[in-house]
């Protein structure tokens, strides 16, 4: 399967852990994406990244997210201490070489936080 | 006023019906244009490209209208797997913004 890979597929964290949510872009794709999903309601951007590089984190809070896809390896994003409100769905896209191209996703990680 | 902004749903609809959905974008320079289907609890999935001439796959079908800004998409001859939600996406130049509409859900019964 050449899709895009995410996991965990489910992770369950207490409040004050840290989370790791990785992501395999589809084989070519130079462009990764990440959004977020609260029950019943639409994507939210998070960020996008190029190798090695954060193009845009706009949609992304400012303290403990954080994001990276290095020049090997899976992107990966990075929650730290987590909340209760950090529950939600995490779908990692990718595109080929230009973020014009439509966008591929992963199956998502479900984060639960007790 | 929101950059994409779609048909408020939920719209049900009987098996066999013909449905449209609208959905409205505030860039005129948005260069490219999608619709995904979600199903519930899944990923998006990408279901066609919006191209300028208007395109069509099978039952569905997609217009661009520029000029008024907007991106329609038609199912005919609705099937009940049809049911998802219908996701507007629109990407902008001059750098990178690729903004997903909130979604419109869609229930086909029979």
């Amino acid at each position: 399967n050449a899709g895009v890979m995410q996991n965990p597929r489910h992770l369950v964290r207490r409040r004050g852990q840290e989370a790791r949510l990785r992501c395999s872009p589809m084989k070519g794709h130079s462009h990764v994406y990440w959004y977020r999903q609260l029950p019943e309601e639409g994507l939210k951007f998070m960020v996008y990244l190029q190798k090695e590089n954060i193009i845009d984190e706009s949609g992304m809070p400012k303290e403990r997210f954080s994001a990276e896809f290095p020049k090997e390896g899976p992107s990966i994003l990075r929650i730290q201490q987590v909340v209760r409100g950090d529950s939600a769905a995490y779908f990692c896209a990718s595109s080929p070489d230009s973020h014009n191209q439509p966008q591929h996703f992963g199956d998502g990680t479900r984060l639960s936080i007790l | 006023r929101k950059e994409v902004e779609q048909d408020p749903g939920p719209f049900n609809v009987p098996e066999g019906a013909t449905v449209a959905f609208n959905c409205t974008y505030s860039n005129s320079a948005s260069q490219s244009f999608f619709w995904y289907r979600q199903d519930c609890r899944k990923e998006p999935k990408l279901l066609m490209s919006v191209y300028s001439s208007g395109n069509e796959d099978g039952r569905f079908t997609a217009q661009l209208n520029r000029a008024s800004q907007y991106i329609s998409l038609l199912i005919r001859d609705s099937k009940l797997s049809d049911s998802a939600t219908y996701l507007c996406v629109v990407s902008n130049t001059g750098g990178f913004k690729t903004i997903f509409g909130a979604g419109t859900r869609l229930f086909v019964k029979a």
